[in-house]
């Protein structure tokens, strides 16, 4: 079935501790997306990847980093998780730039 | 930065009302896009609008997009207990540093 996976589904974690969210899609869109989504906060851009071999800093990327070195997966690290990563996050990609962006199912992280 | 205004942060209505969603910016966008996200799951897109005053209808769904390119709204026609979710606005003004912002997104409950 076409579309956009994450692994894991969800995930508590200890501070400190290094964690890779993975997304994957078939859908050979060209630009991929990660968002965290927190309570009263709707979803913020973390990074982005308008193709593969580059990336870009969205709102919130501080403590976040990601790659891109194919088209289809895109990977985004916790170097070292804090209790303020908490949240849901999503893996988006489209293939007409920002707008009409397909969003994965999203993984639950908890920082304990 | 860009933000959009969605309120109330929560509407409850009763099954076969019609039920009309604002969302307003203190900026112009070119493109407004409304998403729907059911629990446990990533944002759908429900309608992409891409010119001022344009209204684009999908089912029982009518977006517009404000002839001051500020503002857009959803309404849904007939509402069904299906349609409870979260109702996110997206505004995307495309150039060299063009993002996806979200509002807050509004949460929906349909009583039966």
């Amino acid at each position: 079935i076409a579309g956009i996976t994450q692994a894991p589904t969800s995930q508590i974690l200890a501070a400190g501790r290094r964690m890779t969210l993975r997304c994957t899609q078939d859908m050979r869109h060209n630009a991929m997306y990660w968002y965290r989504q927190d309570l009263g906060l709707g979803l913020r851009l973390i990074h982005y990847s308008n193709t593969a071999g580059t990336t870009g800093k969205g709102e919130v990327p501080d403590g976040y980093s990601v790659s891109r070195a194919n088209t289809d997966d895109f990977p985004l690290t916790l170097a070292s998780a804090v209790p303020s990563q908490t949240s849901v996050y999503f893996c988006a990609s489209s293939n007409r730039g920002w707008d009409e962006q397909f969003f994965g199912p999203g993984t639950r992280l908890t920082v304990l | 930065g860009q933000q959009l205004n969605q309120s109330p942060q929560s509407m409850f209505i009763q099954e076969g009302e019609d039920v009309s969603m604002n969302c307003t910016s203190s900026s112009i966008f070119n493109t407004w896009l409304w998403y729907k996200q059911e629990p446990g799951e990533g944002p759908v897109l429900l309608i992409a609008l891409y010119k001022a005053g344009e209204l684009t209808s999908n089912g029982r769904l009518t977006a517009q997009f404000g002839i001051t390119r500020k503002d857009s709204f959803l309404n849904i026609s007939a509402s069904i207990p299906s349609d409870v979710g979260i109702y996110f606005c997206a505004g995307l003004l495309t150039g060299a540093n063009s993002k996806l912002t979200f509002g807050k997104g509004i949460t929906l409950s349909v009583r039966p």
